[in-house]
């Protein structure tokens, strides 16, 4: 049973143009998440995170937003650019896990030029 | 200043051999986690360290897995009489404190 899901394979978006990534999650002892972004043969990278206590969390142009009663993230990344092909996996925790992560299947963006 | 670094990057090894991976994390950081990332999936959580101690390993999949970190700093990952589905990358990831891991490139074992 997947805890974090994302229902989206994959995304392609025009450079300049928004992408917006989406994550749904089960588990209500979640309480903080988070966005990696990983290329081909490198780990997952630390992009943004957000704690439940708030709806919205922005860093340049990455905007994660929370909305907890719907149990749904999701990552916004505008202006996109073609550096940002990755694959984007969306995590979560709960603090009384030892911060262990679980993850999404994650979304593969292609932005193009 | 040194990311998490994880030996083998690849690994082949014939099905019922014994294989050990490790994972150097960084510096001062006392959490240590891994992940194992089967193809087209998310990492799915294996086992967690603090310091030396590990405090879950409700993770691993078989009692063939094992894993240590007796010196609170570097770690082994233990894989015995490898199967095909064992096959995967291997992510270590470490923390300081909080929720944010950084993660090393993995290693990739291919059970052939």
């Amino acid at each position: 049973d997947q805890q974090v899901k994302q229902n989206s394979p994959s995304l392609s978006v025009q450079e300049g143009r928004i992408s917006i990534l989406n994550c749904d999650y089960t588990n209500s002892m979640f309480d903080y998440f988070l966005w990696y972004k990983k290329y081909p043969a490198e780990g997952p990278t630390f992009l943004i995170s957000i704690s439940s206590i708030k709806d919205k969390n922005e860093d340049g142009r990455f905007t994660v937003f929370l909305n907890k009663s719907a149990k749904h993230l999701s990552l916004h990344i505008v202006p996109s650019q073609p550096g940002d092909s990755a694959v984007y996996f969306c995590a979560a925790s709960a603090n009384n896990a030892g911060n262990m992560l679980t993850f999404g299947g994650g979304t593969r963006l292609m932005v193009k030029p | 200043g040194a990311g998490v670094s994880q030996s083998p990057r690849y690994k082949v090894a014939k099905r019922g051999q014994d294989v050990a991976l490790r994972c150097d994390p960084i510096s001062g950081h006392v959490s240590l986690f891994w992940y194992q990332q089967a193809l087209g999936q998310g990492p799915e959580f294996l086992t967690y360290f603090q310091n030396e101690a590990q405090l879950d390993k409700s993770g691993l999949p078989s009692d063939r897995f094992f894993a240590e970190r007796p010196e609170g700093s570097v770690s082994t990952l233990k894989i015995q009489r490898t199967q095909q589905e064992d096959s995967a990358v291997y992510l270590c990831a470490s923390g300081r404190e909080g929720n944010e891991q950084f993660f090393g490139p993995g290693t990739r074992l291919t059970v052939l």
